[in-house]
């Protein structure tokens, strides 16, 4: 099992530039976060998900848009980036209460 | 809303001496759990407590639940240099499945 894997690694955008996040899971979970870490603020919660085709806010989902339209993957967009945004981006999953996580995209906004 | 303190922010100890992070609530916790960042990687599950007063033992690593359940602890005996990392407490929104995480303890142990 690959576990958690993310998608890209690595990525510098542009100011008002869109992208795509990707994470995929091949456990079988039914929940799927999207956090952000900043250095000093710990892991803050974008957006979450209880199962495929549900998606709620967490603690700072603005500026950011989910969707699980396959239970094995989790998608984060930036519709218009913003230097705010500029942070490392971790994906989790989980079945009961032990999140696993994902090795995290590290995004710079010029 | 829910907030959750971690002291300290950094620590550095000298290898072999012991080492404590401190959670704290400012509500009544449903659990608790402890994970660890090494530098450069991704959070990884440590433990989960329960119940009120709970202590639950992992080799050099001891964790306690307080008994008003609204702080822990992560105690590591006798550090080594692959104890370096960040630690963090995260606490489950009564009735849902956020997490809110701690701001995180960094330990440097100096061989």
């Amino acid at each position: 099992n690959a576990g958690v894997t993310q998608t890209p690694k690595f990525r510098v955008l542009k100011t008002g530039q869109s992208m795509t996040l990707l994470c995929a899971q091949d456990m079988n979970h039914e929940y799927m976060y999207w956090y952000r870490q900043d250095p000093g603020m710990g892991l803050r919660l974008i957006h979450y998900s209880v199962g495929e085709g549900t998606t709620a806010k967490g603690e700072v989902p603005d500026g950011y848009n989910v969707s699980r339209l396959k239970k094995q993957n989790f998608l984060l967009g930036l519709e218009s980036a913003a230097p705010s945004q500029t942070s490392v981006y971790f994906c989790a999953s989980s079945i009961s209460d032990t999140q696993y996580f994902g090795p995290g995209t590290r995004l710079t906004v010029l | 809303g829910q907030q959750v303190m971690q002291i300290p922010q950094y620590q550095h100890v000298q290898e072999g001496e012991d080492f404590t992070t401190y959670c704290n609530s400012s509500t009544t916790l449903s659990n608790i759990q402890w994970y660890k960042q090494r530098p450069g990687g991704h959070p990884v599950f440590l433990i989960q407590l329960v119940k009120s007063g709970e202590v639950k033992k992992q080799k050099r690593l001891t964790f306690q639940f307080g008994e008003a359940k609204k702080n822990s602890s992560l105690h590591i005996t006798a550090t080594q240099t692959t104890d370096v990392g960040t630690y963090f407490c995260a606490q489950a929104t009564s009735g849902t499945y956020k997490y809110i995480f701690g701001t995180g303890t960094r330990l440097k142990v100096l061989a």
